[in-house]
């Protein structure tokens, strides 16, 4: 089966930019969670879908992170305007099974704000 | 907010040696997961211990969990140079609307030497 996948892989935008982040999660995983890592910092979620409905968004961290997931299947993640500290790996992750479970993790996207 | 916390942050040893990981985290947990990164990939989640769990194996993994310690350890036996990598450990709560969230530590970077 095709793991979680993320679009792109790299993204480097200028302060004050938007970007959108893709998440294909596995086909049929109901559960779809974001996390990102700040450079230097510890792995920190962000929220988690349940189908289309957000079961949890307590660690979004401000009102320019704007996060989708219509139909239950593929999510997006819009950062709109960028700010330079948004940069950093943005990872998805998928899981079939109610949490808590082992979750299968994409590749991340790197953001870069300059 | 509960936080795992790995030591050491950097192992370095000899292909063949055993490395051993530990963590801790503050509050009460439903499981402990270890996640693995290669540089540039994403997180392959390697195991997961309940909190009724003392122990458990998988290959050459053995994870042990002390949940009066509030600590795990990972230890990887006769480790090989594709085992270099970062890890990572995560807890998960037991319940409430944030039960899909995992809540990650600094990490620990192995490196293996041939």
């Amino acid at each position: 089966e095709a793991g979680v996948t993320q679009f792109p892989s790299h993204s480097v935008i200028e302060k004050g930019q938007t970007v959108t982040l893709r998440c294909d999660p596995i086909s049929g995983h109901d559960n779809l969670y974001w996390y990102r890592r700040v450079m230097g910092k510890e792995i920190k979620f962000l929220l988690h879908f349940v189908k289309e409905s957000k079961q949890d968004e307590s660690g979004m961290p401000n009102n320019r992170f704007l996060a989708e997931r219509t139909g239950g299947t593929y999510s997006t993640l819009k950062v709109q305007p960028a700010e330079l500290e948004d940069s950093g790996v943005y990872f998805c992750a998928s899981s079939s099974q109610p949490p808590p479970a082992g979750y299968t993790f994409g590749s991340g996207t790197r953001l870069t704000v300059v | 907010s509960q936080q795992g916390e790995e030591d050491p942050q950097a192992l370095s040893i000899q292909e063949g040696e055993n490395a051993t990981m530990n963590c801790s985290y503050k509050t009460s947990i439903n499981n402990l997961q270890w996640y693995r990164q290669n540089s540039g990939r994403g997180l392959v989640h390697l195991i997961l211990i309940r909190s009724n769990e003392r122990e458990k194996h998988s290959g050459r993994l053995r994870v042990t969990l002390d949940t009066s310690k509030k600590s795990s350890s990972l230890l990887i036996t006769a480790s090989r140079a594709a085992d270099t990598a970062s890890y990572f450990c995560a807890t998960a709560n037991a319940g409430g609307t944030s039960y899909g969230k995992l809540t990650f530590g600094q990490g620990t970077i192995l490196t293996v030497h041939p």
